[in-house]
C-alpha cells in the first residue's frame, strides 16, 4: 500500500507562470514532510520541508502548503524558470521512524 | 546545506564480482544512514537503515547476505553488493540523517552500478 502518493507523473508549465506540485498521504501520523528535487543520475537535492505543526512554510520562489485534515500538501513555485525542470519527489516521515516514505515523483518541464 | 559524498560515481563489473560504494557526511556526523536504490523512471526504494555501531536494519525482500552494510564511524557507511549479477545493475543512492537542526536528511548523488 502506498502511503504517499503523488499522482499526476507530470506537469508542464510556462516560464513564469505557477507550478503546483501536489501530493497525498495516507498515515495520519506522518508528522514531517520534505520535497526533494531530483535530476536524472543524480541523488535528490533537499528543496523545503513543513512540520505538521504548520500549514505553510515558505522558502524564496518555494512554498509548500499541508492540509492535514485533507492529508494533502502542494509545492508551489512561483516564478517557474527552465532550470527548475526535474523530477519532484514528496516524502514523508513519522515521529518514531527515521526513514522517508517517497513518493513516485513528478516529472516537472518548465517550457521558456 | 549538509554535503554527502559518494564513491564511487559509476562503476561497471563482471557477473559474480562485488562492488563497495561508500557514502560519507563531509561536515556533518551522520548516526543514521539510509541506502536507497531506483529503477528507471521509478521512486527511490529504502533497501536499508544504517546505524553507527550496530547492525543495519533491511526492509522486507532486501537480501542483508547480498547486500553487505557497515557503519563503521559517524562519517562512513558503506554498502556492498556481493556476487553481484546484472539484476543487480542500478542506481544506488544514500542519505544521512542530520539531527543539528530539522531532522532532514540529505542524499548523496548516487552510484550507477552496471554488472555485466
Amino acid at each position: 500500500d502506498q502511503q504517499v502518493k503523488q499522482n499526476s507523473p507530470s506537469l508542464s508549465v510556462q516560464e513564469g507562470r505557477i507550478s503546483i506540485l501536489n501530493c497525498d498521504y495516507t498515515n495520519s501520523m506522518f508528522d514531517y514532510f520534505l520535497w526533494y528535487k531530483k535530476y536524472p543520475a543524480e541523488g535528490p537535492t533537499f528543496l523545503i520541508s513543513i512540520s505538521s505543526i504548520k500549514d505553510k512554510n515558505e522558502d524564496g520562489r518555494f512554498t509548500v502548503f499541508l492540509n492535514k485534515s485533507a492529508k494533502h500538501l502542494s509545492l508551489h513555485i512561483v516564478p517557474s524558470q527552465p532550470g527548475d525542470s526535474a523530477v519532484y519527489f514528496c516524502a514523508a516521515k513519522n515521529q518514531a521512524g527515521t526513514a522517508l516514505i517517497f513518493g513516485k515523483g513528478t516529472t516537472l518541464s518548465v517550457s521558456s | 546545506g549538509a554535503v554527502v559524498s559518494q564513491h564511487p560515481s559509476w562503476v561497471i563489473c563482471k557477473s559474480g564480482t562485488s562492488v563497495k560504494i561508500e557514502c560519507r557526511s563531509l561536515d556533518f556526523q551522520a548516526t543514521t544512514m539510509f541506502w536507497y536504490r531506483q529503477f528507471p523512471k521509478q521512486s527511490l526504494m529504502l533497501m536499508a537503515t544504517s546505524n553507527e555501531g550496530s547492525k543495519a536494519t533491511y526492509e522486507q525482500g532486501v537480501e542483508k547476505d547480498k547486500f553487505l552494510i557497515n557503519h563503521a564511524s559517524l562519517t562512513l557507511s558503506t554498502l556492498t553488493v556481493t556476487s553481484a549479477h546484472p539484476e543487480d545493475s542500478s542506481f544506488y543512492i544514500c542519505s544521512a540523517r542530520d539531527f543539528r537542526g530539522t531532522d532532514t536528511q540529505y542524499f548523496g548523488p548516487g552510484t550507477r552500478l552496471t554488472v555485466l
